[in-house]
């Protein structure tokens, strides 16, 4: 049972366009979220994260929403860039599980010049 | 910022022999460190949590005689795979937390990139 999906495998979104990147969970228990950017053979890079107390964190170019009765969160970038074209995580954590994360299968962004 | 090295980036090796993998923290205390598996096109799974001075908790299905886990200072974790055959081939990237309280992050390492013949 999948805690943690990320529904769209790939989107493409044209270079200054922005970019919405979707996931959704199912244990009511998560209280702290992150996304990841990955490039092939190499290990996850942390981008931004969020805790359950709070709806929006921005940093950048990058801003999380999370939507806790909906239990979803998104990952919008704007100005999308080339260089953001990689395979970007969610991942969820819950304080009373040593914080342990749990990954969503991945959404590759490829951004057009 | 908190780096994670992995040691070696890529081995191949022939099936049925042993491979140790090695994940340091470079700047900072990690009394935590997690080993995840990266089969290609798929999402990280978490394969163990590896708990500085005591035992490794390990997830349902990854065999604990097969994955030994020896966390054995506060900066360095190894992996080691042994009686290796082809279907372990796979990426393997280990994460750290840092030490303390309220410290949600992990940060990973650069991945182990590993090939059984």
């Amino acid at each position: 049972d999948q805690q943690v999906k990320q529904n769209s495998p790939s989107l493409s979104v044209q270079e200054g366009r922005i970019s919405i990147l979707n996931c959704d969970y199912t244990n009511s228990m998560f209280d702290y979220f992150l996304w990841y950017k990955k490039y092939p053979a190499e290990g996850p890079t942390f981008l931004i994260s969020i805790s359950s107390i709070k709806d929006k964190n921005e940093d950048g170019r990058f801003t999380v929403f999370l939507n806790k009765s909906a239990k979803h969160l998104s990952l919008h970038i704007v100005p999308s860039q080339p260089g953001d074209s990689a395979v970007y995580f969610c991942a969820a954590s819950a304080t009373n599980a040593g914080n342990m994360l749990t990954f969503g299968g991945g959404t590759r962004l490829m951004v057009k010049p | 910022g908190a780096v994670v090295s992995q040691h070696p980036s890529w081995v191949i090796c022939k099936s049925g022999t042993s491979v140790k993998i090695e994940c340091r923290s470079l700047d900072f205390q990690a009394t935590t460190m997690f080993w995840y598996r990266q089969f290609p096109k798929q999402s990280l799974m978490l394969m163990a949590t590896s708990n500085e001075g005591s035992k490794a908790t390990y997830e349902q299905g990854v065999e604990k005689d097969k994955f030994l886990i020896n966390h054995a200072s506060l900066t360095l974790s190894t992996l080691t795979v042994t009686s290796a055959h082809p279907e372990d081939s796979s990426f393997y990237i280990c994460s750290a937390k840092e030490s303390g309280l309220g410290s949600n992050e992990q940060f990973f390492g650069p991945g182990t990139r590993l090939t059984v013949l």
